[in-house]
Order: C-alpha cells, then sequence, then structure tokens
C-alpha cells in the first residue's frame, strides 16, 4: 500500500497518561500536515511540515502537544498529560509542493480519553 | 474572515434520486476549491478540484460547479447509489500561502 498510514487505528488511555501517534506519508511528499476532527466537524488544523521543518502550528495546539518529522519522512504526535477534551480523531495528510497541491489522508487514530 | 459554510448539515435522500450540496467561502485571496468525500472512520478522499477560471467538473456521477464571483459552489450527485453515504467537505486554499480552510462537512445518507 502507498498511501498515507496511520498507527494505531485506535488508541484508548486514561486521562493524564501520555500518547504518540505515528504517519508514515507517501514517500515522495515532501509536505505532511496533522488535523483533528470531531464528531459532525470538518478536520482542523494542527500543525503542518515541509521536509524536516515545522513551518507552522495552530492556536489549537497547545504546549501539551508536540509533533516531530524528524528525518523528512515519517512524523509523530505526542499529546501529554491527555484530557477528555483531547478524544477525537487525529488525522494525517500529505502532499506534493507545487500548485493546486492535493491532500492525501490517512485513515486516522481514534482517540478515546476515559 | 476566511470562513467556508457548508449547507445543509444533512440530507436524507432515496437511492437512484439526485442531490445538490452547497459551498459558501469567503477566503480571498482565492486559489483553488476542492470538494472531499469522507467515509466513517475513514480519511477524507479528494473528488474535483476548481480553480478560479474553471466553472464546471465532473468525476464520474459527481459534478462541481464554481462561481467565483459570488464565491459560491456546489457539488451535485447523480444517481445516487448506497455507497455515496458519507460527509462531502469543501475546501478552499488561499493564493499566495496556500492556506487550507475546511468546511464542516454535509452528512449524506442514502436510503435503499
Amino acid at each position: 500500500d502507498t498511501g498515507v498510514s496511520q498507527d494505531p487505528r485506535h488508541k484508548i488511555t486514561k486521562r493524564g497518561q501520555n500518547v504518540t501517534f505515528r504517519c508514515d506519508p507517501i514517500s515522495e511528499h515532501n509536505r505532511l500536515y496533522w488535523y483533528r476532527q470531531t464528531l459532525g466537524q470538518g478536520p482542523e488544523f494542527l500543525t503542518y511540515f515541509q521536509n524536516e521543518a515545522q513551518l507552522e502550528k495552530s492556536r489549537l495546539l497547545s504546549d501539551r502537544f508536540s509533533a516531530e518529522r524528524p528525518k523528512g519522512s515519517f512524523s509523530t504526535l505526542e499529546i501529554q498529560r491527555t484530557e477528555q477534551g483531547d478524544s477525537a480523531m487525529y488525522l494525517c495528510a500529505s502532499s506534493l509542493l507545487q500548485t493546486n497541491e492535493k491532500l492525501f489522508f490517512g485513515s486516522g487514530t481514534q482517540l478515546s480519553v476515559l | 474572515k476566511n470562513q467556508v459554510e457548508q449547507s445543509p448539515q444533512s440530507l436524507i435522500i432515496l437511492e437512484g434520486k439526485n442531490c445538490t450540496l452547497q459551498c459558501n467561502y469567503t477566503v480571498s485571496p482565492f486559489s483553488n476549491l476542492r470538494w472531499y468525500k469522507q467515509d466513517t472512520g475513514r480519511g477524507p478522499v479528494s473528488l474535483t478540484i476548481m480553480t478560479f477560471s474553471e466553472n464546471t467538473k465532473s468525476n464520474g456521477r459527481y459534478t462541481a460547479t464554481l462561481d467565483a464571483d459570488t464565491k459560491q459552489s456546489s457539488l451535485h450527485i447523480t444517481a445516487s447509489q448506497l455507497s455515496d453515504s458519507a460527509s462531502y467537505i469543501c475546501v478552499v486554499s488561499r493564493f499566495g500561502d496556500d492556506k487550507i480552510i475546511f468546511g464542516k462537512g454535509t452528512r449524506l445518507h442514502i436510503l435503499p
């Protein structure tokens, strides 16, 4: 499968625990995005990378959230001290830097914080 | 303010019928508009893209229109099938900084 893959698909955790999600983009794509989506809403932008550089972070990304893309390939999103409000689908997307770029999304990681 | 508004919020139609989903945006300057289909539990998948100079674009039974003057787009689905049940998200890109703004989507249910 040469699409965007995310791991795990589902994560259930207790409030206060740390969680880490991984995203493997399409191999030649240099842009990688993280979004959060709750039921009935469109995806909300969290952050994006161009190669290994994190170029933009949303104000939604509190200091409990950190994302990395150390080698410009896969990315991780870590949430520390999870809260019930963090429960959501976390979507990763990748694209080629070009005019009218199309985002290719992974299937997401569904996080449930109990 | 750069916003994308979609209507209706949800829609239920019978299999075989046609439907039209609406998208209004205030994103400026405009670069392009995409419609994505998102199946339950999956990530969105691009259906069509339209730039400023394009009025209509088709992808099988899906036809998107764009009126850049009124900043409105529509997605028309012809002869709906059960597999069309999904959320349809309108996404507008801003020219210059490539900022991508998502609508909240229209949830479409096709009944047999």
